[in-house]
């Protein structure tokens, strides 16, 4: 399909494993994004990149949270010894350029679920 | 900063009745508003943004919404509500350094038969 992958769709780890999140962007999307959904609210913003480079990393919450583009297309976002309060939906999406008219095109999402 | 505000957490109407989804902004320079419907268990999915130029834009779906500098709104409506539009809807305005999208807490429409 041409649209935003993500994987694994659903994730189960024990406080303090390790977790890593995948998104395969849109092809020739230059910009991607990443986002934290708590159960009934709106998506907030963590990471965003445009190719290879991290432009903008305010949202992560913390240390424990690191996000990677290295070839400017697939990214990865690693979460360190989880926490129940990670627990929420990750959203991935990216925009064809970085120019403001360029909507969001969501993946949809890996659950995380931390026990 | 920039913000969005859905006022309202439900929004219910009868088939076919018009709809309404209300969102207010809060930004900084000139506002860039777009609108997301997000189904079960699905990603978001782009509806319609305002850039600049008319204030009715037109979008998926049937979709349009209302651009009100002077209210600082941006609705969502159509003409004629379907079963089949219940969902989540989220506002959404993007900043002007481009790379963040803040979004609203959501709107759940339920369209009865």
């Amino acid at each position: 399909g041409a649209g935003v992958s993500q994987s694994p769709r659903y994730k189960v780890a024990k406080r303090g494993q390790d977790v890593a999140l995948r998104c395969d962007p849109i092809s020739g999307h230059v910009s991607l994004f990443w986002y934290q959904q708590a159960l009934g609210q709106g998506p907030e913003f963590l990471t965003y990149f445009q190719n290879e480079a991290q432009l903008d990393k305010s949202g992560l919450p913390s240390d424990r949270f690191f996000a990677e583009r290295p070839e400017g297309s697939v990214s990865t976002l690693k979460i360190q010894r989880t926490q129940q309060e990670d627990s929420a939906v990750y959203l991935c999406a990216s925009s064809r350029t970085g120019g403001t008219d360029s909507p969001l095109h969501f993946g949809n999402g890996t659950r995380l679920t931390v026990t | 900063a920039q913000s969005v505000a859905q006022p309202e957490d439900q929004v219910n109407v009868a088939e076919g009745n018009p709809l309404t989804v209300k969102c207010t902004y809060s930004v900084s320079g000139n506002p860039y508003l777009f609108w997301y419907v997000q189904y079960p268990n699905r990603g978001l999915q782009f509806l319609l943004k305002y850039i600049t130029g008319d204030n009715l834009v037109k979008g998926s779906y049937g979709f349009e919404a209302e651009f009100n500098k002077s209210q600082t709104s941006f609705h969502l409506k159509k003409p004629s509500a379907l079963v089949s539009d219940s969902a989540l809807y989220f506002c959404a305005v993007r900043d002007y350094n481009f790379n963040k999208f803040y979004f609203g807490s959501g709107t759940k429409l339920n369209v009865k038969p």
